[in-house]
């Protein structure tokens, strides 16, 4: 059962433009949303991670929105790097210290 | 300070077989989690281990077990292996003291193959 469902897979923006990943979910028990970056070959390192009290939250270039009515948040990075160039994923987990779900991921390919 | 590390990093396998893979979680963490990262997908939950003890398990079969040890690092075995084990293992680990016992921080996983 897809709990977490993420779109789109694929993503290509211009250097300098704003890429914005979004993802859904359904088990409204979640209380947890964290965003993870994955490079070709590692493991996925933890971007930034939101809870459902809070609308948005935002670390540098990356901001999380999160929409608790529609059960939706999505990623926005600003000024896309050529760096930023990797898979992304959302999660969420329930209670402290539970698994994550996953959603499939994000391909981000950013052109100069 | 030393992150999550795993081992071995690449591993090949034949069909049948049993494998055994490690991690060591980051210092001051006490959980481990593992999960299975096929290709083009996100992660899938195995299990996660506190305290020794198996807390949680996903949607996986028998043949996936662990282990955690008293300095809180962990194994992952898997036996009988079939094609469909080949994959990328993950190991996550996080603290279950504090305000940060959400944040899970992954290691660089182990290439599985199996042939």
């Amino acid at each position: 059962q897809q709990q977490v469902k993420q779109s789109p897979q694929s993503l290509i923006v211009q250097k300098g433009g704003i890429s914005i990943i979004n993802c859904a979910y359904e088990n409204t028990a979640f209380d947890y949303f964290p965003w993870y970056q994955q490079f070709p070959g590692k493991g996925p390192a933890l971007l930034i991670a939101i809870r459902p009290d809070v609308s948005e939250k935002k670390e540098g270039r990356f901001t999380i929105s999160f929409n608790k009515s529609a059960k939706q948040f999505s990623l926005h990075i600003m000024d896309s790097q050529p760096g930023d160039s990797a898979t992304y994923f959302c999660a969420a987990q329930t209670g402290g210290g539970n698994k994550l779900t996953f959603g499939t991921g994000t391909q981000l390919k950013v052109e100069l | 300070d030393a992150g999550v590390t795993q081992s071995p990093t690449h591993l090949i396998k034949t069909r049948g077989q049993q494998v055994t893979l490690r991690c060591s979680p980051k210092s001051g963490h006490d959980t481990v989690s593992w999960y299975q990262q096929a290709l083009g997908q996100g992660p899938q939950f195995i299990f996660q281990y506190y305290e020794e003890e198996e807390r949680q398990r996903g949607n996986f079969p028998d043949r996936f077990s662990g282990h955690q040890f008293p300095n809180y690092s962990s194994e992952l075995n898997v036996n009988a292996l079939l094609l469909g084990d080949s994959a990328l293992y993950l190991c996550a680990s996080s603290s279950q003291a504090g305000t940060s016992y959400n944040e899970q921080f992954f290691g660089p996983g182990t290439r599985l193959t199996v042939l």
